[in-house]
Parts: structure tokens; C-alpha cells; sequence
């Protein structure tokens, strides 16, 4: 029973086009996030969101905007492919912030930017 | 913000041993610290998580304690098997919005 699903499992994208990574979660959740995974580096945070409209940014935001417009749904976008974003890209979604439970992670989508 | 530093970044083990792997932080504000175990093509996924009041918790072989004044937490993973082996990460999270700031990760390989 998937729970948050990312749109792409695999993508190969060429510098420059924009791209847009897509997740979507059925638990009601408000609080969604994205991160990046790279050897050696962990899980960094690029953006979160804790309610319909609204964004925050992460640590590593440069290059990448997101959208929720709805609080199933949780876009990345990157405005600008570059080589240096060829990661593997990770959303996951929470509870509200009272309430101090983990993160459901979707199975992720493995961008490379050629 | 949160700076969460996580060791050994790789550690080997024989079957039926234990393993133990630490992590510290930086914010004395953050008041959660799950662990995620992340298995080969896989998503994270939380295994045991504990909260700032707390200093021990146990769920059968894993158990994870917090020490509040040093700003260290640790996950022990005792009678280890193979299919314990994968990616551990530790993180901590501070109030508000649930923004948690994960460790590098740490590669158990438990030998057969």
C-alpha cells in the first residue's frame, strides 16, 4: 500500500530544459518536504511545506522552486537542469508539527541531467 | 540551524554480534531523533524513534538512547542478522514545522 508516490522512478533530462518531479500523498498529511540524496552527503533538504500555498526553503534551495497546490500534491521544479543536479530526489510527508512523528518517504526518482 | 554529524560511515559486523552507531547535534532545541534504514533501491523507513523527555527506548533487537547534555544519540542493534544490512540514518528535528536534518548515513554490512 503506497502511501506517498513520486511520479518517476527514473528521468534523464538535458541542461537547461525545466523539470518538474511529482508527489502525491494519500494520508492527509500537511507537512510535505523534499530532499536529495547523494553518496557521502545524506539527505539534504531543498524545501518543505506545511499547508496548501505555502513553502519554506531548505538548505540547499538554489536552483529549484516548488508548488502546492493542493495538499496531496507537492511539485518540484527545477528551472534551469544542470549536470550538478543529477541526484536521486526524495519526497516525503508528515503529520502536523505538534505532533512529532516521522516521515513517510516516497521511493524516490533517480534524475540525471545529461 | 541543525548540523547533525553520524559515525562510523561504514561498519561490518559477524552475524549474531552487535552494532552501534552514534550520532551527535548541534541545536539544543531539537526534541526528536528518528532513525530511518534505508535497504538497497528502497525508501527510508522509520525503524524507532525517540523524543527529548526520553532517555532510552527498545523494540525487540534495536533500542536507541538520547543523552541531552552531551547532544549525543546512539542506535544499537544487537544479535545482528543479514537483513539488518543497509543504509542507518539519524536525524534530529527541531520544533515548529517538523524540519529534520538527517546524518550522512552509515552502510552496516552484518556477515553471514
Amino acid at each position: 500500500d503506497v502511501k506517498v508516490t513520486q511520479s518517476s522512478r527514473y528521468l534523464v533530462k538535458r541542461t537547461g530544459e525545466k523539470v518538474f518531479l511529482e508527489c502525491v500523498q494519500d494520508m492527509d498529511h500537511e507537512n510535505m518536504f523534499w530532499y536529495r540524496q547523494d553518496p557521502g552527503l545524506g539527505l539534504r533538504l531543498i524545501y518543505f511545506s506545511y499547508d496548501v500555498k505555502m513553502k519554506e526553503k531548505g538548505d540547499i534551495p538554489e536552483g529549484y522552486s516548488v508548488s502546492r497546490e493542493k495538499k496531496e500534491r507537492f511539485s518540484l521544479i527545477l528551472e534551469s537542469a544542470s549536470t550538478n543536479q543529477t541526484s536521486m530526489y526524495l519526497c516525503a510527508s508528515s503529520k502536523p508539527a505538534n505532533a512529532n512523528y516521522g516521515y513517510t518517504f516516497g521511493s524516490g526518482t533517480r534524475l540525471t541531467v545529461v | 540551524g541543525e548540523n547533525v554529524e553520524q559515525h562510523p560511515s561504514t561498519l561490518s559486523v559477524q552475524e549474531g554480534d552487535s552494532a552501534v552507531i552514534k550520532c551527535t547535534y548541534s541545536d539544543s532545541a531539537s526534541n526528536y531523533f528518528p532513525w530511518y534504514k534505508q535497504e538497497l533501491g528502497k525508501r527510508p523507513q522509520l525503524i524507532i524513534d525517540i523524543r527529548s523527555n526520553v532517555g532510552e527506548k527498545k523494540d525487540q533487537r534495536i533500542a536507541v538512547t538520547l543523552n541531552k547534555t552531551a547532544k549525543h544519540f546512539s542506535l544499537h542493534i544487537t544479535e545482528t542478522q543479514p537483513e539488518d544490512s543497509a543504509v542507518y540514518f539519524c536525524a534530529a528535528m527541531e520544533g515548529g514545522y517538523q524540519k529534520v536534518t538527517f546524518g550522512i548515513g552509515t552502510k552496516l554490512q552484518v556477515i553471514p
